[in-house]
């Protein structure tokens, strides 16, 4: 079974601050890792596939880093918004990418106003 | 609208009786698979098919099939229901397999097992 840690399990942020998140997953055999955001009565919805240690991509006020070598990736947001409050999954592609992605339970991200 | 079609949106059935839940993919995408989410589980991966023929195999119980036509939507079979299979059960798509590409998740079945 794939051992993938993501913490804090909840955050709670005030409207305007910045904040970052963890996800630490099995270095070997490394292939990709998935960031998805998850509303509450949606779908999750792929934020980012980071292949490259080193990585980082952007998506407006999110970001993303990834270091294959000690298997973590941190999520951050730039002066949270309201509408950024979700579950932020992460799922490492391992094996080559041939199996379905194994989640994380995900950080619930609160926005308090 | 992600793309991804899924039906019924909820299903309310009896102990040991049998459903299908169905799954159509976006436009293109090859790939499918299904998770299960259960009441404080994370999403759950059960099964993979590419372009008709299983791919790979998650947790998924001997009771559950699933399979995918050539049109490429695909079925979750789930036999002699238990009370513990009442979750969320989501379908994804992606263009292929293996390329690093994000998967479109359609809205989910609500299963509720009485």
């Amino acid at each position: 079974i794939l051992n993938v840690e993501q913490s804090p399990q909840s955050l709670h942020v005030q409207e305007g601050d910045s904040t970052n998140f963890t996800c630490s997953f099995p270095s070997s055999n490394f292939y990709a890792l998935h960031w998805y955001r998850w509303e509450t009565a949606k779908s999750p919805e792929a934020l980012f596939v980071m292949t490259l240690n080193g990585d980082e991509k952007k998506k407006g006020r999110i970001s993303a880093t990834l270091n294959t070598k000690e298997g973590y990736s941190y999520l951050y947001i730039k002066g949270s918004q309201p509408e950024d409050s979700a579950t932020y999954l992460c799922a490492p592609h391992l094996g080559g990418g041939a199996d379905g992605l194994t989640f994380g339970k995900g950080t619930h991200l609160i926005i308090q106003p | 609208d992600s793309g991804v079609t899924q039906t019924p949106k909820h299903l309310i059935t009896a102990t040991g009786q049998r459903v299908t839940l169905r799954c159509s993919p976006r436009s293109g995408d090859l790939s499918v698979y299904w998770y299960q989410q259960s009441l404080d589980q994370g999403l759950q991966f059960l099964i993979q098919y590419y372009n008709g023929e299983e791919r790979a195999k998650g947790n998924i119980l001997e009771r559950f099939s699933a399979q995918q036509f050539p049109d490429l939507h695909s079925e979750l079979n789930l036999s002699s229901l238990e009370l513990g299979d009442s979750a969320l059960y989501f379908c994804a798509s992606s263009p292929r397999t293996g390329e690093g590409k994000g998967y479109t998740f359609g809205s989910g079945t609500r299963l509720t097992v009485v």
